[in-house]
């Protein structure tokens, strides 16, 4: 079985502060991603990583930065967190886009950040 | 620029009954991909199915299956004889390429 783990299920932190969401799986993917979940606005990729520290923006980057120093694990970035990201972050993975189209992605459980 | 439309926020239905979720899409691609996942109350999002733009038959898993209507960019899911363990959050998502593009998503209750 694919597993998908995040650091946190749920977090809190202060606005201004430096925040790390941390992902690793364990099914050797080529590709990472990180997505943010806000109810009516389904689901927005923020950024994505095809491999070890090859990243590219997503739909909505700013505020979010990314760091991939090895394959399992992608970490995403809150350099000064704001009240608007409050939000669920969920991490995915995938094997490579092959002949066969795009694979299934994978998700981990979300954490579910509060920033007060 | 691809959109995915989930016109539906929310429905119910009785359990052992059938459910349609719509979705529609808009793409100037003509290879692509379509996926329904689901994402239970408090677990982790998982596939339940995909279809290929460029086969014509139906994908069907079990008692899920999906009306693909390229022409009208229309892929809505079916389930059939309803379980309370479909209670979740259904997403629609289109992908061309390795990004995926979801919809709103649709909150299906499932009654006893």
């Amino acid at each position: 079985d694919v597993k998908v783990t995040q650091s946190s299920r749920y977090l809190v932190k202060r606005t201004g502060e430096k925040v790390f969401l941390e992902c690793v799986q364990d099914m050797d993917h080529e590709n990472m991603f990180w997505y943010r979940q806000d109810p009516g606005l389904g689901l927005r990729l923020i950024y994505f990583s095809y491999d070890v520290k090859m990243k590219e923006k997503g739909d909505i980057p700013e505020g979010y930065s990314v760091s991939r120093e090895k394959k399992e694990r992608f970490s995403l970035i809150l350099e000064s967190a704001s009240t608007n990201q409050t939000s669920m972050y969920l991490c995915a993975s995938s094997l490579p886009l092959l002949a066969g189209g795009p694979h299934e992605q994978y998700f981990g459980p979300g954490t579910r950040l509060t920033v007060t | 620029a691809q959109t995915v439309t989930q016109s539906q926020p929310e429905m119910s239905v009785q359990e052992a009954e059938t459910v349609t979720l719509s979705c529609t899409y808009d793409t100037s691609e003509n290879n692509y991909y379509l996926f329904w996942y689901k994402q239970p109350p408090s677990r982790q999002m998982i596939l339940v199915i995909r279809q290929e733009a460029y086969k014509q038959q139906n994908a069907t898993e079990n008692r899920f299956s999906v009306n693909f209507q390229k022409a009208a960019k229309s892929f809505s899911l079916k389930i059939s004889d309803s379980q309370l363990g479909d209670t979740a959050m259904y997403f629609c998502a289109f992908s061309g390429t390795y990004k995926y593009i979801f919809g709103t998503g649709t909150r299906l209750k499932v009654l006893a």
